[in-house]
């Protein structure tokens, strides 16, 4: 059972736009929710984070929309670049849980010169 | 800053064979973890350890076998390889109470 589901699998989109990464999630008592950055050949490196009392975190192009009712947040790349290309994986944690990370399938996102 | 290194980087074996991946991290971490990634699957963790000669299983635990042998390195046993295990596998450092894990490069294995 996939605890967290992310979508589209695959997204392109052209340099310059506005790309957005959506996440779901079905445990309510999940609490911190990082987005990680994967390169082909790479292991996956921290891109940012939000805790649930946020509903917003922003790191320079690159902001989470968190929605706690819906239990949904989305990644937003502005002014996307090729060098984004890349996949991108949603995860959660709980506090109580050691630290343990339950990762969503990904989605790889292409960016058109 | 520190780094995760995983060896070999590319692994080879036979179906039965024993298998065995191992992780380095300088970190300074207590916690380490071992992820397999299969493609359009994201990653699934196998085992980990929040601190020296600690074993905890993961979802995907049947199959293999872990051993931290000490606070800085964690190694991963295939128990006996099959062919439908060929994946990416990945081991991941995190302070004791942190969230942010940080992960090696991975070891693609493959099974003739």
């Amino acid at each position: 059972q996939q605890q967290v589901r992310q979508s589209p699998q695959s997204l392109t989109v052209w340099e310059g736009e506005t790309a957005i990464l959506n996440c779901s999630y079905e445990n309510s008592a999940f609490d911190y929710f990082p987005w990680y950055q994967q390169f082909p050949g790479e292991g996956p490196a921290l891109l940012i984070a939000i805790r649930s009392v946020s509903d917003k975190k922003e790191d320079g192009r690159f902001t989470i929309f968190f929605n706690k009712r819906e239990k949904k947040l989305s990644l937003h790349i502005t002014d996307s670049q090729p060098g984004d290309s890349a996949t991108y994986f949603c995860a959660a944690s709980m506090n109580y849980n050691q630290g343990k990370l339950i990762f969503g399938q990904g989605t790889k996102l292409s960016i058109k010169p | 800053g520190g780094i995760i290194t995983q060896t070999p980087k590319f692994l080879i074996g036979q179906e039965g064979q024993k298998l065995t991946l191992k992780c380095q991290q300088n970190f300074n971490h207590d916690t380490m973890y071992w992820y397999r990634q299969d493609s359009g699957k994201g990653l699934r963790l196998i085992y980990y350890s929040i601190t020296e000669n600690d074993l905890q299983k993961g979802d995907l635990s049947e199959g293999y076998d872990a051993s931290r042998e000490k606070k800085s390195s964690f190694s991963l046993t295939v128990t006996s390889a099959q062919k439908n295990e060929m994946a990416v596998f990945l081991c991941a450092s995190s302070m004791r109470t942190g969230r942010e894990q940080y992960f090696g490069p991975g070891t693609r294995l493959t099974v003739l």
